[in-house]
């Protein structure tokens, strides 16, 4: 099926480990975005990619690094993880950016 | 930049009508849309209203929008159990081409 997908699923971490969170789309779009879910905060942009090879921050990029290198393709790395950053992470796509965004399941992260 | 506001908790009975609210700022929005996200899943796009629109009615949904008090509302008719969910109102500002979400509303409905 047509979509985006995100690995892993689930995920537990110790404070000060790295991990990087895949996402793929296979629909073309140019447009991919991160976005981390908190309790009564709504989603939140982490990082965004307007095209292949470009990255952007976003609302809260404090903490994490982005990477585009193919266009179905972003990563989401967390170099040294805190436990603030424990969250559910959602990325997400569109082919223009102003309509039309399909979401991944999301990623559940716990740092401890 | 732009803020998008949004009530915390709605309980509705079972049958009765729901309404959720919404709050924004930024007035160039071509699209205001509202997700559903049911517990454990993602986001499921329920519907959208185009900026020069005042009104949308989708089956059992229907969405007003006050463009002039950035007002944008939610009715669900006939509520169900499968309604249970947490609501988001997102914006797009013009030129932006970045989804801004509000902090979402949980609605329970109660049988």
């Amino acid at each position: 099926n047509a979509g985006v997908t995100q690995t892993p699923k689930f995920r537990v971490l110790k404070t000060g480990q790295s991990m990087t969170l895949l996402c793929a789309q296979d629909m073309n779009h140019e447009y991919m975005y991160w976005y981390r879910q908190d309790p009564g905060m709504g989603l939140r942009l982490i990082h965004y990619s307007v095209g292949e090879g470009t990255t952007a921050k976003g609302e809260v990029p404090d903490g994490y690094n982005v990477s585009r290198l193919k266009k179905q393709n972003f990563l989401l790395g967390l170099e040294s993880a805190a436990p603030s950053q424990t969250s559910v992470y959602f990325c997400a796509s569109s082919d223009r950016g102003d309509y039309g965004y399909t979401f991944g399941s999301g990623t559940r992260l716990t740092v401890v | 930049g732009e803020d998008v506001e949004q009530s915390l908790f709605l309980s509705v009975r079972e049958g009765d009508s729901s309404v959720i609210n919404c709050t924004y700022t930024d007035s160039s929005s071509t699209y205001l849309y509202w997700y559903k996200q049911e517990p454990g899943a993602g986001l499921q796009l329920l519907t959208y209203i185009f900026s020069n629109m005042d009104m949308k009615q989708d089956q059992r949904l229907t969405v007003l929008l006050n463009k002039k008090d950035k007002h944008l509302s939610l009715r669900i008719a006939d509520t169900q159990t499968g309604d249970s969910a947490i609501y988001f109102c997102a914006e797009i500002p013009y030129g932006n081409n970045r989804l801004a979400f509000g902090k979402g509303n949980q609605v329970v409905v109660i049988p």
